[in-house]
């Protein structure tokens, strides 16, 4: 069964910073890109940022560039979202997605991040 | 960026009812298209992938077409089970962009 929960998230003052992490069980992580995606409260789906299986492409989102950076360790089956000067506008859940030939086919459960002083 | 117009975006609806929800994009993203289900306090699940296709587990009466660059996610003999928030997603180029999102309400 795939697997994929998410962690690292909590409350936290604007201007600081805050790691996610999303730790994958279930197929061989090394073999598929994964990505960020958040929702803010009562909004709709924003895609933050993606990176391939090798970790040779990522991709962001303009919102996030240069604030946010995405990795991953195969080794561990983890992706990481490391998010700094976070902004109100970053509160959200985050999910992590695995990617798929179709798209993104698994989610996990999500982590809140909320960025408040 | 690519726009994912979703409309409407929210819709009431009766049991048994042949509901239709569409995406146009700004631009050709060709068959690069997601249809995600959402109920509250819950992930999103893919129902639809590259435009038409089913997802594992999906029930038949879920089914995605496409019309030049509309997308459309169509629920025949809508269920109870089946009042969600539905997303679509272009994952042709990035940013990957979702649309607005569709609320289904019972009436």
């Amino acid at each position: 069964e795939v697997q994929l929960v998410e962690s690292g998230g909590g409350l936290v003052q604007p201007g600081r910073s805050l790691k996610l992490s999303c730790l994958a069980s279930g197929f061989t992580f090394s073999n598929y890109g994964m990505n960020w995606i958040r929702q803010a409260p009562g909004k709709g789906l924003e895609w933050v940022a993606s990176i391939s299986s090798s970790s040779s492409y990522i991709y962001y989102a303009d919102t996030v560039k240069g604030r946010f950076t995405i990795s991953r360790d195969n080794a561990k089956n983890t992706l990481y979202l490391q998010m700094t000067s976070l902004r109100s506008e970053d509160t959200a859940l985050y999910y992590c997605a695995r990617a798929d030939y179709g798209g993104y086919r698994d989610w996990g459960q999500g982590v809140m991040v909320t960025v408040s002083s | 960026d690519i726009q994912m117009t979703q409309s409407p975006s929210s819709m009431s609806v009766s049991l048994g009812d042949t509901v239709t929800i569409t995406c146009r994009a700004s631009q050709d993203v060709g068959i690069y298209v997601n249809w995600f289900q959402q109920k509250p306090g819950k992930s999103p699940r893919r129902m639809i992938y590259r435009a038409t296709n089913l997802a594992d587990g999906v029930p038949s009466r879920f089914s995605g077409s496409r019309s030049g660059s509309d997308y459309s996610l169509t629920i025949s003999s809508l269920e109870s089970e089946d009042v969600a928030d539905y997303h679509c997603l272009q994952y042709d180029e990035y940013p990957n962009t979702f649309g607005a999102g569709t609320k289904l309400e019972l009436k």
